[in-house]
């Protein structure tokens, strides 16, 4: 298995409180993803990296940020939860351009938001 | 907008060949083609990708049609583990940036 590592794994907070998620990866591996997967709409993007320091938004980006500061690591901030928020998230890495190339996904992160 | 269709569920007796098929007649010439299957509690494995061609690997083949309008997966001797949700993703370069297009999914039932 590909060396993914997402934390929390479960986290319930409250609307309007900020949250971070992380995704801890040991593959060296220079694209991270971060999607969420809701019933009916299979998994979506929501920002991905190319690089320390070089991200770019998803299809859903709205209501998130992210941050990578180190190849290993790929932040995810919700800087003010909403309920719509609440899903399964989960980070994906590729050693090249995932468009043309498979993608590794760690095992999750359900997060509601009450 | 690039959009798969797959139908919701099927079924198949172990130890025999599965085709899952997957519509995607708004493809672009440059989206790319792949399936990931997903148990519970886990997140998406990839399975096989391809542009043009057929492709084959030590899981499954992926017939794409001349037209690129659709796709089949190809498990060629279904076991019980392969029972999971399928999906058919349109892997996409745009002015923007990088896409991903996730159909609903197949799952999959494996009978003994």
């Amino acid at each position: 298995d590909a060396g993914i590592t997402q934390s929390p794994r479960h986290k319930v907070t409250e609307t309007g409180t900020p949250v971070t998620l992380r995704c801890h990866q040991t593959e060296n591996h220079r694209y991270m993803y971060w999607y969420r997967q809701d019933p009916g709409h299979g998994l979506r993007l929501i920002h991905y990296s190319y690089g320390v320091k070089d991200t770019d938004k998803g299809e859903v980006s709205d209501g998130y940020s992210v941050s990578r500061s180190k190849t290993e690591d790929f932040l995810l901030t919700l800087e003010s939860a909403t309920s719509s928020q609440t899903s399964v998230y989960f980070c994906a890495i590729s050693a090249r351009a995932g468009y043309d190339e498979k993608l590794f996904f760690g095992s999750g992160t359900q997060l509601s938001v009450l | 907008d690039a959009k798969t269709t797959q139908p919701n569920s099927m079924e198949s007796n172990e130890e025999e060949p599965v085709h899952l098929p997957c519509n995607h007649s708004t493809i672009s010439g440059t989206d790319y083609i792949h399936w990931y299957r997903q148990l519970p509690s886990q997140g998406p494995e990839y399975v096989i990708h391809g542009l043009t061609s057929n492709v084959n690997n030590r899981m499954a083949s992926l017939a794409i049609a001349e037209d690129r309008k659709s796709s089949t997966l190809i498990l060629h001797r279904a076991t019980l583990r392969d029972a999971a949700v399928y999906y058919c993703i349109l892997s996409l370069l745009r002015t923007g940036g990088f896409k991903t297009i996730f159909g609903a999914g197949t799952r999959l039932f494996v009978k003994a």
